[in-house]
């Protein structure tokens, strides 16, 4: 059976702090993993990760996967309100399957 | 907006009712899907529909039933539904099934009493 293990499950900081957020997984035949970000009900997507050590950045996000360890880390600098959300990770298996969501981890980011 | 848009935002339902949700996208997308969020709990994939074929059902009761009637618009017809079931249903598209990047629709949050 597929696992995603997300951590920490919340977490509040104040803006300007920088966030890493961890997820770990065990997918048979892993093919990808996303993130997305869920700010009160649809996520939205944020990166797609195929291939280890290559580093993704969207502005003051960035997220990397290592294929070896199975987990990917993501990392939010000079964090602000606007942040706060609820970060959710999910890889996929072979193509055509779905993706196995994790619990997410809920961010708060205080002024 | 993420081009998926769900009808009603919020429902609140009796047990022995019966209701559906509606989910359209016209970003041209061949897949279809509706998930399930409770609280504290992951996302869970509930019916996957390819080119309106409904692909994957993951063992949901048949209280839930979809309908694909074309590659745009996707419903989840409730009946019977127990307080459990209450929860966020979210519906989602991609290009196609497989393709993992999937646009989410705002949700329906569906209370049961």
């Amino acid at each position: 059976e597929d696992k995603v293990v997300q951590s920490p499950l919340s977490l509040v900081v104040h803006e300007g702090d920088t966030v890493t957020l961890n997820c770990s997984y065990e997918v048979t035949n892993f093919r990808s993993l996303l993130w997305y970000k869920q700010e009160k009900k649809a996520p939205t997507f944020l990166f797609m990760l195929t291939s280890s050590g290559i580093e993704k950045k969207s502005g003051r996000l960035s997220s990397i996967l290592d294929k070896k360890e199975l987990f990917s880390i993501l990392n939010i600098t000079a964090t602000q309100t606007g942040d706060s959300a609820v970060y959710l990770c999910a890889p996929q298996g072979p193509s055509g399957s779905r993706l196995t969501f994790g619990e997410g981890t809920q961010l708060t980011v205080n002024p | 907006e993420t081009g998926v848009t769900q009808t009603p935002r919020h429902l609140v339902m009796g047990m022995t009712n019966k209701k559906s949700l509606k989910c359209e996208q016209h970003l041209g997308h061949n897949a279809m899907y509706w998930y399930k969020q409770s609280a504290k709990k992951p996302l869970e994939l509930m019916f996957v529909y390819s080119l309106e074929e409904r692909v994957e059902n993951n063992s949901v009761p048949s209280r839930f039933s979809p309908e694909c009637p074309n590659s745009s618009h996707l419903f989840l017809h409730l009946h019977t539904l127990q307080p459990e079931d209450s929860a966020l249903y979210l519906c989602a598209s991609s290009q196609q099934q497989g393709i993992a990047e999937a646009f989410f629709g705002q949700g329906t949050r569906l209370t049961v009493v």
